[in-house]
């Protein structure tokens, strides 16, 4: 059972846009930034999201980060079928001391 | 060129022990806080340890604690988790990450993985 919760997956067709939700609480994602990564198949995971809604260098602004008080949002446009890939939110725990991370979406492409 | 490179992995029998080491290469090592992040077989991310860029500042999973110890040699590039007490539920690839920055604010770096089988 993760600290924070993603729904298991999520599907859209190429070209359309999908968000996918990551629901915390006041220890986690109410008082700590929120970084989403991607995980390709067979791949190590790669930061897409940091600080809520920032991006790193390199990343297409096709993928965007958004918090609402307990809840964070990964939103994708322009879906490609390479974007097919599991999806994690992670942040600090002040309660814990310690990171957490959601269960993980898996992203399918129509 | 950012490189983590994880090494130490293998078969183990439970109870007994394990060292990784991740050699760090192409960005200035002691400048970041680094942690270590385990994946079981068809699972989800799980945080094991993190530790600041001068060691002042340590954090472990409480699945972990106790059993685990993560360390740094700035001079060497290289971080360590050093794994005693091995038990099944620690079977996992394990990843060594460079914080963005701070002591968690993402990471932006992951290596490869080591991967960790504890069984009899």
């Amino acid at each position: 059972q993760s600290v924070l919760t993603q729904p298991p997956s999520v599907s859209a067709a190429p070209g359309q846009k999908v968000t996918i939700s990551c629901s915390g609480s006041s220890s986690n994602i109410g008082n700590n930034y929120v970084s989403w990564y991607q995980q390709l198949p067979g791949t190590a995971p790669k930061l897409l999201i940091y600080d809520n809604d920032k991006r790193p260098s390199g990343i297409p602004d096709r993928f965007s980060g958004s918090k609402s008080g307990t809840s964070a949002t990964l939103g994708i446009t322009g879906l490609q079928t390479g974007d097919e890939a599991d999806y994690y939110c992670g942040t600090w725990d002040s309660s814990l001391s310690a990171v957490v991370f959601g269960g993980g979406t898996k992203l399918t492409v129509l | 060129e950012v490189q983590l490179v994880e090494s130490g992995g293998g078969l183990v029998q439970p109870g007994r022990s394990l060292r990784l080491s991740c050699a760090a290469s192409g960005f200035t090592f002691d400048d970041y806080a680094m942690h270590w992040v385990r994946q079981a077989p068809g699972k989800g991310l799980e945080w094991v340890s993190g530790i600041s860029w001068n060691s002042g500042t340590i954090g472990y999973a409480d699945s972990v604690k106790g059993r685990f110890t993560i360390s740094r040699d700035n001079a060497k590039n290289s971080l360590y988790l050093q794994m005693n007490s091995l038990r099944a539920e620690d079977t996992a690839l394990y990843y060594c990450a460079k914080a963005y920055y701070d002591f968690w604010s993402g990471s932006d770096y992951w290596g490869q993985g080591t991967l960790v089988t504890v069984s009899s």
